[in-house]
């Protein structure tokens, strides 16, 4: 069981890049979530998927969108990268929604934007 | 929407001592409280949490306090250890799993 993997680990883009940050979790989890952790803010709900097919906005969705692949991948795409996006992207995944909302977070993907 | 204050932002104990993490929440409708412990480079991780129908829990070394009325909630070490040394943050969930909104970390240091 990898739990929830995210790719890639580190990221570096020149401000008006566009790239896909990748989550996945095997844990057959229904919602998945993307956030993003900022010094001395903790972590902000950018999107989350309550199911496959479905995705809403957090508190912070802008210049972000989301896909939702199937029930096993979860992928935030920045369409044109501005240097305030730089951060700790963070995936995270809950376990069966009717009985626990534990979350499973991923290592992270620490982006920079110049 | 919700807003989740937490204090102190960095707590120092010398080993053995217990430390306490208090957070506040706005919204009345939440309903579900984790707590998580962040190491470095690491995501976070759930160490513990409690619902709105239970007003304190306890696992080993850690304990929650939560307290509906006043819309507060507490993280309770005891015996610290230093491998207790970490961010630790409090959420609120006001639909039960849907949007987790958290706190703004503590950092505790265990001084062996």
């Amino acid at each position: 069981n990898a739990g929830v993997t995210q790719t890639p680990k580190f990221q570096v883009l020149k401000t008006g890049q566009s790239m896909t940050l990748q989550c996945a979790q095997d844990m057959n989890h229904n919602s998945m979530y993307w956030y993003r952790q900022d010094p001395g803010m903790g972590l902000r709900l950018i999107y989350y998927s309550a199911s496959e097919g479905t995705t809403d906005k957090g508190e912070v969705p802008n210049g972000y969108n989301v896909s939702r692949l199937n029930k096993r991948e979860f992928s935030l795409r920045l369409e044109s990268a501005a240097p305030s996006q730089t951060s700790v992207y963070f995936c995270a995944s809950t376990r069966d929604r009717d009985r626990s909302y534990e979350q499973y977070f991923g290592p992270g993907t620490r982006l920079t934007v110049t | 929407g919700e807003n989740v204050e937490q204090h102190p932002s960095t707590l120092s104990v010398q080993e053995g001592d217990s430390a306490v993490i208090k957070c506040t929440y706005s919204d009345s409708a939440s309903n579900y409280f984790p707590w998580y412990k962040q190491e470095l480079g690491k995501g976070p991780q759930l160490i513990i949490d409690i619902r709105s129908n239970v007003g304190e829990k306890k696992d080993q070394r850690i304990a929650v306090t939560l307290n509906k009325t006043a819309k507060h909630f507490s993280l309770h070490i005891t015996e610290t250890q230093p491998e207790d040394s970490a961010v630790y943050f409090c959420a609120a969930s006001p639909n039960t799993g849907n949007q987790f909104y958290f706190g703004t970390g503590t950092s505790l240091t265990v001084i062996p």
